[in-house]
């Protein structure tokens, strides 16, 4: 079972305007979360994470959501620039565990 | 970034063939995972490791085993390889485990025939 949920596989931005990707998870034991960025033939690049003792996290152009009672997060992009056009992963995890469970990604594409 | 790499990047194999898959690292973080990447999946943890010698299995580690006798080196190996296995295999380290931030290498694409 999937414990952590991306719903879009894909989302088509226009440069300059916000991009919004969502998340949804299962697990109430999660208690830290995190958005990766992966282009193609590379790795995963850590983006911005946030802990379940806040309800938002804002990195430059990134902001991140949580949502506990509604187990939502979300992963705010402002502007998108056509560089963001990649797969992004949100991925949640148990204090004290080693695991992260990972969404199954949305793909951005941001349009000049 | 993160001093991680992985070998070898692109590997052919046959159904049945033994592979193994090297992650090396330059951080000196204690911590070092493997994952597999499949459409439809996400990333699943197959093993991980907590300190030399010491590994433990994830999500998905039938049909693989492990090993580290180094800090710096984590070996991924499918003893008989298997069609099931085709897949992106990506390594990742972090300094203190517990759900910390991991940082992951370029991957390595493995299909086996």
């Amino acid at each position: 079972d999937q414990q952590v949920k991306q719903n879009s596989p894909s989302l088509s931005v226009q440069e300059g305007r916000i991009s919004i990707l969502n998340c949804d998870y299962t697990n109430s034991m999660f208690d830290y979360f995190l958005w990766y960025k992966k282009y193609p033939a590379e790795g995963p690049t850590f983006l911005i994470s946030i802990s379940s003792i806040k309800d938002k996290n804002e990195d430059g152009r990134f902001t991140v959501f949580l949502n506990k009672s509604a187990k939502h997060l979300s992963l705010h992009i402002v502007p998108s620039q056509p560089g963001d056009s990649a797969v992004y992963f949100c991925a949640a995890s148990v204090s004290g565990a080693n695991n992260l469970f990972f969404g199954t990604g949305t793909r951005l594409t941001v349009i000049p | 970034d993160a001093g991680i790499t992985q070998s070898p990047r692109h590997k052919v194999t046959e159904t049945g063939t033994p592979v193994t898959l090297r992650c090396h690292q330059t951080e000196n973080h204690r911590y070092m995972y493997w994952y597999r990447q499949d459409p439809g999946h996400g990333l699943r943890l197959i093993h991980y490791s907590y300190g030399v010698k010491d590994t433990d299995k994830g999500e998905v580690s039938d049909g693989y085993s492990v090993s580290r006798s180094k800090t710096e080196d984590f070996l991924l190996t499918l003893e008989s390889a298997t069609s099931s296995q085709t897949s992106v295999y990506f390594c990742a380290i972090s300094g203190s485990g517990r759900g910390e931030t991991q940082y992951f290498g370029p991957g390595t694409r493995l299909l086996v025939l």
